[in-house]
């Protein structure tokens, strides 16, 4: 099974500062995607950004990027300009890239999250 | 659009009471998924289904039952609640790798 950890339980930064969250994750997979998700105190789960591991350029989604080091199995997440709304628990999460379901597998596209990192964001 | 709905938002059980949460999504999404979400941890696939009467075993099955009956919904079933059954549940939706979410059940068991 795949492990996704995120070492960091909480972290604070100042408005307008930059704030990057760590996820590192174990496989023997070659093929899968990577995401951070947000959940802020209405419970939401928010997609942020996705990487597919067959893609070496980092993914960029406005104020959001990650830096992903295939080799170290490293998924970090960047947040520039952070703002007030950015406060919330940020899930790391792996997928492997399967194609089909068997009937006693837990593949298929399930989601493995990391136990995430709380990130207040202070005035 | 709703998107993935879950009904009820939130529901007390007792111990040994049986439930169903119904989750619903209009997206025409093959793929759906039930997930767990304990206190300090990240979210835990319990079922999940690629299709139309078709269903399968996630991380934590033990204690659920699912049915998809028809596409567009997925049934969680407690069928004799237990207080390590206590939990947020999500439901979430895909039609290939990236999941949407609905907006979580919270279930507390006496």
């Amino acid at each position: 099974a795949q492990t996704v950890t995120q070492s960091q339980p909480e972290m604070s930064v100042q408005e307008a500062e930059t704030v990057t969250l760590s996820c590192t994750y174990d496989t023997s997979e070659n093929n899968y995607y990577l995401f951070w998700y947000k959940q802020p105190p209405s419970r939401q789960m928010i997609l942020v950004i996705r990487q597919e591991a067959y893609k070496q350029q980092n993914a960029t989604e406005n104020r959001f990027s990650v830096n992903f080091q295939k080799a170290a199995k490293s998924f970090s997440l960047k947040i520039s300009d952070s703002q007030l709304g950015d406060t919330a628990m940020y899930f790391c999460a792996f997928m492997k890239h399967e194609l089909t379901a068997t009937s006693n597998s837990n593949s298929g596209y399930a989601l493995n999250f990391g136990k995430g990192t709380s990130l207040l964001v202070t005035p | 659009n709703a998107g993935v709905t879950q009904t009820p938002k939130f529901r007390v059980l007792k111990t040994g009471q049986s439930m169903t949460l119904l989750c619903a999504q209009d997206m025409n999404h093959e793929y759906m998924y039930w997930y767990r979400q304990d206190p300090g941890m990240g979210l835990r696939l319990i079922h999940y289904s690629v299709g139309e009467g078709t269903t399968a075993k996630g991380e934590v099955p033990d204690g659920y039952n699912v049915s998809r009956l028809k596409k567009q919904n997925f049934l969680l079933g407690l069928e004799s609640a237990a207080p390590s059954q206590t939990s947020v549940y999500f439901c979430a939706s895909s039609i290939w790798y990236t999941q949407y979410f609905g907006p979580g059940t919270r279930l507390t068991v006496l």
